[in-house]
């Protein structure tokens, strides 16, 4: 039983690339966020798709998208990487109750 | 103002100490709380899960909660070198399912 399957693990990237960060799980969770942590700051939501076919912003979804590809599948997409996207970015997933969150092994980006 | 505010840290005690970690909310609709701990380049984990106030306990460790004060804790006895990591409190209001996490508290148990 895998979790939460997060890649890339590392990246780096130009200024003005785009990627997409791949999560999925393998729980039948229906809800799945994506979170960025930087020092100081703490987990902050970037977006959160509560079910499969629905997505909602978060705390801090500016330079983001996302796509709820499946009920297994939720993707990050950065249009035009900046250096204020360097993090930690962490996909999670979490059961109907809600009361347990499952956290992928994080995926670190650098933009130069 | 911060909806969990969490002292960030760092935090360092010697082996066998009894730890406090703590973090203060003002939103009242959370009532799902919970702890996780999370070790250098890994994901957060989940350590400790409760929804009313009072103590729960689980091994070396109680998550403490009093609603009245917006207040929770969680305490670690006999700490262990391998219980270095930051621990991250996290809270979750019924029915809606975003959690708000504190931004954690870097504990270093020392031998």
């Amino acid at each position: 039983n895998a979790g939460v399957t997060q890649t890339p693990k590392f990246q780096v990237l130009k200024t003005g690339q785009s990627m997409t960060l791949q999560c999925a799980q393998d729980m039948n969770h229906n809800s799945m966020y994506w979170y960025r942590q930087d020092p100081g700051m703490g987990l902050r939501l970037i977006y959160y798709s509560a079910s499969e076919g629905t997505t909602d912003k978060g705390e801090v979804p500016n330079g983001y998208n996302v796509s709820r590809l499946n009920k297994r599948e939720f993707s990050l997409r950065l249009e035009s990487a900046a250096p204020s996207q360097t993090s930690v970015y962490f996909c999670a997933s979490v059961e109907y109750s809600g009361n347990t969150i499952y956290f992928g092994e994080g995926s670190w980006l650098t933009v130069v | 103002q911060k909806e969990v505010e969490q002292d960030p840290g760092p935090l360092s005690v010697p082996e066998g100490a009894i730890v406090s970690l703590n973090c203060t909310y003002s939103n009242s609709a959370f009532q799902y709380f919970m702890w996780y701990r999370q070790y250098s380049r890994k994901g957060p984990e989940l350590l400790m899960y409760t929804y009313s106030s009072g103590n729960k306990e689980d091994g070396r460790f109680t998550a403490q909660v009093d609603k009245s004060s917006k207040y929770i804790s969680l305490f670690i006895r006999d700490s262990q070198p391998s219980d270095s990591a930051t621990y991250l409190c996290a809270m979750l209001s019924g029915g809606y399912q975003k959690v708000t996490f504190g931004t954690g508290t870097k504990l270093q148990v020392i031998p």
